[in-house]
């Protein structure tokens, strides 16, 4: 079975300009987590969509957005970029509704501004 | 979602068990203990989550102290493999407050 796949692994942009990664969940899954890891830093909660809907928002600006799709795939945007987007980005998936859940992570995609 | 503490850094020989320890004094009754690791660069990996009876599965054990303050995440025999920082997470599984909040984590360095 394919776990949470992520797209581009690798990416670099400039300042300023606008981004666009990509999540598909694991087969079954309705719930996609979007998480930031700066350099050396833990993971920071970005957004949560479930059903199609924006659930949970973390402490990010709103350059910072997203979309789930009916297949439960996700995007999540970035727009007007800055140096310290430079991050590697996360997504997981889990069962929404299903009690003692975990969630499955994808690689990630690297983030560089420049 | 309560806060955890873990020790920055740890090592371990390998072929030796692996103890994690994790605080989590402000836990609450229907927050569970969640363990993922996180192998350099690379997206972390579930090991193991629990509410109060110890768990154990193909990867680990997990043993919750009976006032839930505080658990260990055991790696009976550690590799080189195991090498990685290994987070502890509390969290509700219900609502809408269902994301992680990530701390710091432990970097296990297992010696051969």
């Amino acid at each position: 079975e394919a776990g949470v796949t992520q797209s581009p692994t690798h990416l670099i942009k400039t300042r300023g300009q606008q981004v666009t990664l990509r999540c598909s969940p694991i087969s079954g899954h309705t719930s996609v987590y979007w998480y930031q890891q700066a350099l050396g830093l833990g993971l920071q909660f970005l957004l949560w969509y479930d059903e199609g809907e924006e659930r949970n928002r973390g402490n990010f600006p709103p350059r910072f957005s997203g979309r789930q799709f009916p297949n439960y795939s996700s995007e999540l945007n970035v727009n007007a970029l800055e140096l310290e987007d430079s991050a590697l980005y996360l997504c997981a998936s889990s069962l929404a509704v299903v009690m003692n859940t975990e969630a499955f992570f994808g690689q990630g995609t690297r983030l560089t501004v420049v | 979602d309560a806060k955890t503490t873990q020790p920055t850094s740890m090592d371990c020989a390998e072929g030796r068990a692996a103890n994690l320890p994790c605080n989590h004094s402000t836990i609450s009754g229907n927050e569970y203990v969640y363990w993922y690791r996180q192998i350099h660069s690379q997206g972390p990996q579930y090991i193991i989550h629990g509410l109060k009876n110890n768990e154990t599965n193909e990867m680990a054990s997990l043993i919750i102290t009976e006032d839930r303050k505080s658990s260990t995440l055991i790696l009976p025999h550690a590799t080189l493999r195991d090498t990685a920082v290994y987070y502890c997470i509390v969290r509700i599984n219900a609502g809408n407050n269902r994301k992680l909040i990530w701390g710091l984590g432990t970097s296990l360095a297992v010696n051969p």
